[in-house]
């Protein structure tokens, strides 16, 4: 089965500054993508970025970027010039074609950004 | 173009009383998710259709949980009887098809059981 660990359960930053979020997953499978999806406190989950395994290269949307470690298995977010809209929980998720790309979720983090 | 559609946002009911939850998926999505999300953990798949066919819905507990999509186009979701546990945020999402990885998520429907 696979599991999607989010080993921080709040982190905080100060506007402008830039903040890490961690990931990180266990499947047997080759052929997978990740995701970071953002859910305000209204709960509407929001896609920020997706990584799809056989890309090598770090997805990037803007002030967000992945660090995609695909043997550690290892997929972290990035935000840069953290803004106060950014204030939400980020939820890590995966899935495959196997599973008809439903997604399996971290238990997510809350980001806080102080002015 | 209008988003996943989800009604009602709130409900408060007592235990052991029955609730139904719909979804209305984006125009010509194919694919059709329930999670449910409870307070402080991330969504965790209930079932999932392809147009009116059940694709995977061995995380649904069947003795209380029903779910339809008639006609491949809206869902509804059921819990009779509902228990304290079922309190928890559902969340309908719906893709192009199950090869579209890319899911649209509704504002979701939140279920308090007292």
């Amino acid at each position: 089965a696979q599991t999607v660990t989010q080993s921080q359960p709040e982190m905080s930053v100060q506007e402008a500054e830039t903040v890490t979020l961690s990931c990180t997953y266990d499947t047997s499978e080759s052929d997978y993508y990740l995701f970071w999806y953002k859910q305000p406190p209204s709960r509407q989950m929001i896609l920020v970025i997706r990584q799809e395994a056989y890309k090598q290269q770090n997805a990037t949307e803007n002030r967000f970027s992945v660090n995609f470690q695909k043997a550690a298995k290892s997929f972290s977010l990035k935000i840069s010039d953290s803004q106060l809209g950014d204030a939400a929980m980020y939820f890590c998720a995966y899935s495959h074609r196997g599973s008809g790309y439903a997604l399996n979720f971290g238990k997510g983090t809350s980001l806080l950004v102080t002015p | 173009e209008a988003g996943v559609a989800q009604s009602p946002r709130y409900k408060i009911i007592e235990k052991r009383q029955s609730v139904a939850f719909w979804c209305n998926p984006i125009s010509g999505h194919a694919t059709l998710y329930w999670y449910q999300q409870i307070l402080g953990q991330g969504p965790k798949l209930l079932i999932q259709f392809q147009n009116n066919g059940v694709v995977d819905d061995s995380q649904l507990p069947k003795d209380r949980f029903s779910a339809e999509r008639l006609k491949g186009v809206d869902s509804t979701l059921k819990i009779q009887p509902a228990k304290l546990e079922d309190s928890a945020v559902y969340l309908c999402a719906s893709s192009l098809a199950t090869d579209a990885y890319e899911q649209y998520f509704g504002p979701g429907t939140r279920l308090t059981v007292t």
